[in-house]
């Protein structure tokens, strides 16, 4: 099985809805991140999780919130979807232990807003 | 100016030759650098990391790091086909686990 997986892999919404992409993962890692990704543009963060209790917003978090309910799971939401949030989104965890900090990437969602 | 750049590609070598990527990074507080492989449609996977001054050699693959010009590149031997995918350049700023990307190099390696 998957150390990270996201659910749903593939979404196609409408403009105004509400979406919510789920990460679970388990490695066992107490950080976690949601980034997007649109062509050209490599990653960008849109939030991050360093435990159950803290959540940051990351550079471009407009537009996102997000819940950590437990130490395996983050879920990002689109409050009211719009057609820029059209990206590849993808969920990764870190342990602070590891040396060079390496994230582990969920196998992405690609999400249309039509 | 981006924090991380790299010129996005394609850059096209021919089978057996060292294909060459190359990345800049503005911010000289910077740590720790990594290369990730990322196949189309696919997450990006962690092919190295380099935080000293220098080479680190990996199989096929050599990271090269030099802090008093800011840039990291990374050199693959004997590229092969399946070497084909977007190579993304990232950049630890702190001792935490943040990382800012660029934007990926498409690198294509033909037969």
């Amino acid at each position: 099985d998957a150390d990270v997986t996201q659910t749903p892999r593939n979404r196609i919404t409408k403009t105004g809805k509400r979406i919510m992409l789920e990460c679970s993962q388990t490695k066992g890692h107490d950080r976690m991140y949601w980034y997007r990704q649109d062509p050209g543009l490599g990653l960008r963060l849109i939030y991050y999780s360093f435990d159950v209790k803290d959540i940051n917003k990351g550079e471009i978090s407009d537009g996102y919130s997000v819940s950590r309910q437990a130490q395996a799971k983050f879920s990002l939401s689109l409050e009211s979807a719009i057609p820029n949030q059209t990206a590849l989104y993808f969920c990764a965890t870190s342990d602070p232990g590891l040396a060079g900090a390496e994230q582990f990437f969920g196998p992405g969602t690609r999400l249309t807003v039509l | 100016q981006k924090e991380v750049e790299q010129n996005s590609g394609p850059l096209s070598v021919p089978e057996g030759a060292i294909a060459s990527l190359n990345c800049t990074y503005s911010d000289r507080g910077s740590q720790s650098f990594f290369w990730y492989r990322q196949y189309s449609g696919k997450s990006p996977e962690l092919i190295m990391f380099i935080y000293s001054n220098g080479d680190k050699e990996d199989g096929r693959f050599t990271a090269q790091l030099n802090k008093a010009s800011q840039y990291v590149s990374l050199l693959i031997r004997d590229s092969q086909p399946s070497d084909s995918a977007t190579y993304l350049c990232a950049v630890n700023r702190d001792a935490g686990n943040m990382l800012t990307f660029g934007g990926g190099t498409r690198l294509m390696v033909k037969p």
